[in-house]
């Protein structure tokens, strides 16, 4: 069985350009999840969706951040203008439902804004 | 203070040593991961606990709900095991998972 693919798995642009992160998340998972995680630190969450709907996105910066999830499958992560502080491994996981189910990670995107 | 903190935050280990990586929590949990994170390479769920104790091959999860405390242990620790160990918990007011910043294991041949 595939796990959880992400593309692309590194991606280095100039600032204020936009960048777009793509997750596939396993086969039947409802559940999908991104994270942001900074150099020493642990993953932090960005937003999860439950099926097509965002659930949580208490923590994306919206003012230059945006994820969709049209049909509950592939979801993409997308930052218009990127800045500086946005270097960082962008992690997509899923699980099949929400409550303590355990998630399965994809390899991350490695961004890095110069 | 973090909600979950884990201690050592970098550890240097020998071949064939018995490693113990520590995870403390502040907040109510419903279960607790441990996770592993190799350099450029993905997140690897290990365990999910949120009782007792769990083994795997070489690998033994344990926690303590009364006492907040969950610990990772190696046994034979190997060069192979080298890698960031996270400990995060499904808890909080809002059952999250909420990640500690990661203990980095070296194991010397």
């Amino acid at each position: 069985e595939a796990g959880v693919v992400q593309s692309p798995r590194y991606k280095i642009i100039e600032k204020k350009q936009p960048v777009a992160f793509w997750c596939n998340p396993i086969s039947g998972h409802n559940t999908l999840y991104w994270y942001r995680q900074n150099l020493g630190q642990g993953p932090e969450l960005l937003i999860r969706y439950e099926n097509e709907e965002a659930v949580d996105d208490s923590q994306l910066p919206k003012d230059r951040f945006s994820a969709e999830r049209l049909k509950g499958v592939d979801s993409t992560l997308k930052i218009q203008p990127a800045e500086l502080g946005d270097s960082a491994v962008y992690l997509c996981a899923s699980s099949l439902g929400l409550a303590t189910q355990t998630q399965y990670f994809g390899p991350g995107t490695r961004l890095l804004v110069l | 203070k973090n909600e979950v903190e884990q201690s050592p935050q970098n550890l240097t280990a020998q071949e064939g040593e018995f490693i113990t990586i520590n995870c403390s929590y502040s907040v109510g949990i419903s279960a607790l991961h441990w996770l592993q994170q190799h350099p450029g390479g993905g997140i690897v769920s290990l365990f999910m606990l949120s009782s007792g104790k769990k083994k795997h091959g070489r690998l033994i999860a344990t926690i303590n709900i009364q006492e907040k405390h969950s610990s990772l242990h190696i046994t034979a620790s190997h060069p192979r095991d080298s890698a960031v160990y996270i400990c995060a918990v499904y808890g909080g007011a809002t059952n999250k998972l909420i990640f500690g910043t990661g203990t980095l294991l070296a194991v010397q041949p």
